[in-house]
């Protein structure tokens, strides 16, 4: 079946740091991939989201791109704030199977001042 | 819109009563989720229901657990009776003709 594998936590970096999360991927069809954040006491929300091979999804300076030939979607981010300090969640969806959103176990980011 | 809605925030009860968490999800999604997350088992997919029919619940840990969806607008999981083990936070969350979902805010469950 169709699963997630994510980097372990808890990752901490300083401020302005250069930030990588893992993120590997297995599925028999097309998936969607998507990375959600979950800050302290909160619910998870979309951070971004790549729909096909190659796409890549950005926002609030993060950034990972499908790589369907390594079937990988790793989160990146240049220089790191404190404000990024969350739990982090790899997560696919394959539409052409069912409606299952299939998550990673999340990997806490602390971010230090 | 205000989101996908869930009830209570969080509920303290005793071993062996029923608890009931409530879910009103976003108007026009036709798929609705339940997550538990704990420390130890990270997000957990407990069921999952579209246009309002239970399509996966082979995550739900036992027959303790239910989950009903009577219509469009409100979905219920019930743990009777409850357990300790049963401590964790409860997510509810939907999906639309995007395959983007948006989660509630969270039940935090804890039985003594």
């Amino acid at each position: 079946g169709n699963s997630v594998t994510q980097m372990e936590g808890p990752v901490t970096l300083s401020e302005e740091a250069f930030l990588t999360i893992n993120c590997t991927y297995t599925a028999t069809g097309y998936p969607s991939l998507f990375w959600y954040v979950q800050y302290p006491g909160e619910g998870l929300q979309l951070l971004l989201k790549a729909t096909k091979a190659d796409d890549k999804g950005s926002n609030k300076g993060f950034e990972a791109t499908y790589r369907k030939e390594t079937t990988s979607f790793h989160l990146e981010k240049g220089s790191v704030q404190v404000s990024d300090s969350a739990v982090y969640f790899c997560a696919l969806s394959d539409r052409g199977r069912d409606d299952k959103i299939i998550f990673g176990k999340g990997t806490r980011l602390h971010i230090l001042p | 819109d205000a989101g996908v809605i869930q009830s209570p925030r969080h509920e303290v009860t005793e071993m062996g009563q029923e608890v009931t968490l409530r879910c009103k999800p976003i108007s026009g999604h036709n798929s609705l989720f339940w997550y538990r997350q704990t420390m130890m088992r990270g997000l957990e997919l407990l069921i999952y229901f579209n246009n309002n029919v239970p399509i996966d619940d082979s995550g739900m840990p036992e027959d303790r657990f239910s989950a009903k969806m009577p219509n469009a607008s409100f979905s219920t999981l019930k743990i009777q009776p409850s357990e300790p083990r049963d401590s964790a936070v409860y997510f509810c969350a939907t999906t639309g003709e995007s395959t983007e979902a948006f989660f509630g805010q969270g039940t935090r469950l804890t039985v003594v």
